[in-house]
C-alpha cells in the first residue's frame, strides 16, 4: 500500500493566484513528521516546509503553508501568490522511526504550471 | 555552509558496465542517504547510513548494487553490472541527527543513462 499518495500529477493556477497540493499518507506510527520539497527542471531538491505530528499548529513558511488534518491524514501545500518560479515538480514526504533510524518514504510528485 | 557535493554530474554507459557515483555530505551530517529517481517518480531510498554504519538497505538490489561510507564522512555508490533500468538520477542528501526538522539537503544528483 502507497504510505504517500499524492492524486494530482499535474497542476495549472494562474500567477498570483492560490493553489492547494494535495498529499495524504498512511502509518501507525504515533510520531512522525511531514515534508514538502520542491523539485525545479534543474533537478535539486529544495526543502519547503515540516509539520510534526504533535505540532498543534499548521506550519507557514513565507507564502507557503501547511494544511494539517490529523485525522484525515492529510497535509495539503497550499501556496499563496503563485509566481512564475514556483512551476516545478513537488513532493510530500514522511518521516518515520526515531532519531537515528528515521526513514522518508516520498510520494510520486505533482507537477505545477503557473501561468502569466 | 557548503551544501551536499555530488560527481560526477552526469555518467553514460553500456550496459553490464560498472559505474561508481560519489557524495561528500554537509559538514557535520551523521545520516547520509542515496535515492534513485527514476524519470516521473518520486525518489526511492535506496541505502541510508548513520555514521558509517548502514541503517537501511532494505530496497538495495545487492546482487548489482553496494555502497559504503569509509570514516563516516563520504560516500560512493557502484553497480555493477548496470541494466537498463538503471538508467535514473541517484540523488545523496545528509540530515543532522538530532535537529529540529531532521529535514534532508540533497545534492544536485547523478544522471545515469545506461544503453
Amino acid at each position: 500500500a502507497q504510505k504517500i499518495t499524492q492524486t494530482q500529477p499535474g497542476m495549472f493556477v494562474q500567477e498570483k493566484e492560490a493553489v492547494t497540493l494535495d498529499c495524504t499518507y498512511d502509518t501507525s506510527d504515533p510520531s512522525y513528521g511531514l515534508f514538502w520539497y520542491k523539485q525545479p527542471s534543474s533537478g535539486e531538491m529544495i526543502f519547503l516546509i515540516y509539520q510534526g505530528s504533535y505540532d498543534q499548529q499548521n506550519a507557514t513558511e513565507g507564502r507557503y503553508s501547511l494544511n494539517f488534518q490529523k485525522a484525515r491524514k492529510s497535509a495539503n501545500l497550499v501556496i499563496s501568490a503563485s509566481q512564475l518560479g514556483d512551476s516545478a515538480m513537488y513532493f510530500c514526504a514522511m518521516r518515520e522511526g526515531t532519531s537515528g533510524t528515521y526513514k522518508y518514504i516520498f510520494g510520486t510528485g505533482t507537477r505545477l504550471k503557473v501561468l502569466a | 555552509e557548503a551544501g551536499v557535493a555530488q560527481s560526477p554530474r552526469y555518467k553514460i554507459i553500456e550496459k553490464r558496465q560498472s559505474v561508481a557515483f560519489w557524495c561528500n555530505p554537509i559538514s557535520g551530517h551523521a545520516t547520509l542517504y542515496w535515492y534513485q529517481q527514476i524519470l516521473g517518480q518520486g525518489p526511492k531510498l535506496l541505502i541510508q547510513f548513520q555514521n558509517n554504519g548502514v541503517v537501511d538497505d532494505s530496497q538495495l538490489p545487492k546482487d548489482r548494487f553496494s555502497a559504503e561510507r569509509l570514516k563516516g564522512v563520504d560516500s560512493t555508490l557502484k553497480i555493477q553490472p548496470a541494466k537498463l533500468e538503471d538508467s535514473a538520477v541517484y540523488l545523496c542528501a545528509s540530515s543532522r541527527r538530532d535537529g529540529s526538522y531532521n529535514e534532508q539537503f540533497f545534492g544536485p544528483g547523478t544522471r545515469l543513462t545506461v544503453l
